[in-house]
C-alpha cells in the first residue's frame, strides 16, 4: 500500500538536545511537507520541498532543519534553537508541479514533548 | 501572501440535520485549488472533498457538499445528514495552481460537534 510514514509516533526530548523526525513517502510524490499542529492554531508550514535537493522555508522555519537528498525521505529536525518545541507535527506529501489532483497526502503524525 | 480563515472555532450539530462551516481565504491568484480536510480524534488527516477555482459547479462528495463563491473569496462545507462519525477538526486549505512554489495553506480549523 502507498502512503506516508512518520515515526516515531511519540517522541521525547531533553532540553538543549537536537532530535529528528522521520518522514518517508512512496507514493512517488515530488513536493513534501512538514506542518506543526497546537491546539488553537490549525496546521502551520514549518518547510516545503518542491523537489530533491530543494526546500524552502515556511511560515515558522526558525529552530527547525530539513533536507531532501531523496525524493521518498524528508527528515525535519528539531534543534535546541527551538524554544517551544513541544507539538505535533505532521508531514505531508503531494504530487507536485504539472499534476492536476493537488491534494496533500498526510502521515500519522509525531507528537514531541520536552521532558 | 495567502491566507485562510475559518471564523467558527466551534460548532454542533445534531444527528442527521444539516449544518455549515464557513471558510473565506485572500489570493490575488486566479487559478488555485480549495480543499476542505477532516482530522477525527486519531488526529490522521483526511480529504473530505477538492474544489478547482476555474470550476464554476460546486464539488459534491456523498454527503459533503460546497459552496463555493469565488469573487467573494469564500468556501463553505456543507454537511448533510450527519452522522456520529462526522465529529472531528475541519480544515479549510489553499494551493495556488500553478506558478511557483505551491505550498498549502491552511485555516484554524472548526471542531464540529454531533449530537446524538
Amino acid at each position: 500500500d502507498g502512503g506516508i510514514t512518520q515515526s516515531p509516533k511519540y517522541l521525547f526530548r531533553k532540553e538543549g538536545q537536537n532530535v529528528t523526525l522521520s518522514c518517508e513517502q512512496n507514493l512517488n510524490h515530488d513536493a513534501m511537507y512538514w506542518y506543526r499542529q497546537d491546539p488553537g492554531q490549525g496546521l502551520r508550514l514549518i518547510y516545503y520541498s518542491q523537489i530533491v535537493n530543494d526546500f524552502q522555508k515556511g511560515d515558522i522555519a526558525e529552530g527547525y532543519s530539513v533536507s531532501r537528498e531523496k525524493k521518498e525521505s524528508f527528515p525535519l529536525t528539531v534543534t535546541s534553537a527551538q524554544k517551544n518545541p513541544t507539538a505535533f507535527y505532521l508531514c505531508a506529501s503531494s504530487i507536485g508541479l504539472g499534476g492536476r489532483r493537488t491534494e496533500a497526502f498526510f502521515g500519522q503524525g509525531t507528537r514531541l514533548t520536552v521532558v | 501572501a495567502q491566507t485562510v480563515t475559518q471564523s467558527q472555532p466551534e460548532m454542533s450539530v445534531q444527528e442527521a440535520e444539516t449544518v455549515t462551516l464557513s471558510c473565506t481565504y485572500d489570493t490575488s491568484e486566479s487559478d488555485y485549488y480549495l480543499f476542505w480536510y477532516k482530522q477525527p480524534p486519531s488526529r490522521q488527516m483526511i480529504l473530505v472533498i477538492r474544489q478547482e477555482a476555474y470550476k464554476q459547479q460546486n464539488a459534491t462528495e456523498n454527503r459533503f457538499s460546497v459552496n463555493f463563491q469565488k469573487a467573494a473569496k469564500s468556501f463553505s462545507l456543507k454537511i448533510s445528514d450527519s452522522q456520529l462519525g462526522d465529529a472531528a477538526m475541519y480544515f479549510c486549505a489553499y494551493r495556488r495552481g500553478s506558478g511557483g512554489y505551491q505550498k498549502v495553506t491552511f485555516g484554524t480549523g472548526t471542531k464540529l460537534q454531533v449530537i446524538p
